[in-house]
């Protein structure tokens, strides 16, 4: 079991729809990542945030558009996605000035059809 | 530019030793990481290098050498449920330092 949980689990959306994907960490974590994993590539950093604040952005496209209302929530607000978008979707989190380790969660399988 | 090289697949017996390398070229290092990922779960933390050595934890172990730019992760006594992708990565001081490149990961499989 982790500390990060992320909901939902399968998510499949049409082209036009507008969907958000969510995550939240139980571990008292400053740092929060949006990860993209894709068959037989390695995981793509997407977005991060420190103490709430957006400290990278991955030259993602802007169909993708995350939010960190706090240090525990972060979402994924997605819109016109595009089939290759189709992936999964990996939250992570980790404590910025104690070896940074991140643990993850389980992830939401996204089909864009 | 950043480049994580590990195998694609590998099979080992169950109770065999299995040796997962793991290669990099990046622009700058500050540790380097293993994690375990099961078919449709999240990637589970094994271990952290930043020095140089062997770091031991239980079957688990993970060697670096920077100066080769080169990691291994021994996985010992293997048991059926050792069968996962085994993902390498590479904290890369420079480009920022929250920022993880990981490699494609190496999928074990475990035969009886």
């Amino acid at each position: 079991e982790t500390g990060v949980t992320q909901t939902p689990r399968h998510l499949v959306m049409g082209m036009t729809n507008k969907k958000s994907l969510k995550c939240e960490q139980h571990l008292g974590h400053n740092a929060m990542y949006w990860y993209k994993q894709s068959a037989k590539k390695p995981l793509e950093l997407m977005f991060v945030y420190n103490f709430k604040e957006q400290t990278e952005n991955n030259s993602v496209p802007s169909r993708f558009s995350p939010e960190c209302p706090n240090s525990s929530h972060l979402f994924l607000h997605l819109h016109t996605l595009q089939p290759e978008d189709s992936a999964l979707y990996l939250c992570a989190s980790s404590q910025v000035d104690r070896g940074e380790t991140q643990y993850f969660g389980p992830g939401t399988r996204l089909l864009v059809l | 530019g950043q480049n994580i090289d590990q195998p694609t697949e590998m099979t080992a017996t169950e109770g065999a030793i299995v040796q997962i390398n793991c290669t990099y070229q990046t622009s700058g290092f500050n540790g380097l990481f293993w994690y375990q990922q099961h078919a449709g779960e999240a990637p589970t933390f094994l271990s952290y290098n930043v020095l140089d050595g062997l770091e031991e934890k239980g079957r688990f172990s993970s060697f670096l050498s920077r100066s080769k730019g080169y990691s291994y992760l021994l996985l010992k006594e293997l048991q059926m449920k050792d069968s996962a992708s085994y993902l390498c990565a590479v904290r890369p001081l420079a480009s920022g330092t929250y920022k993880y490149i990981f490699g494609t990961g190496t999928r074990l499989k475990v035969l009886a």
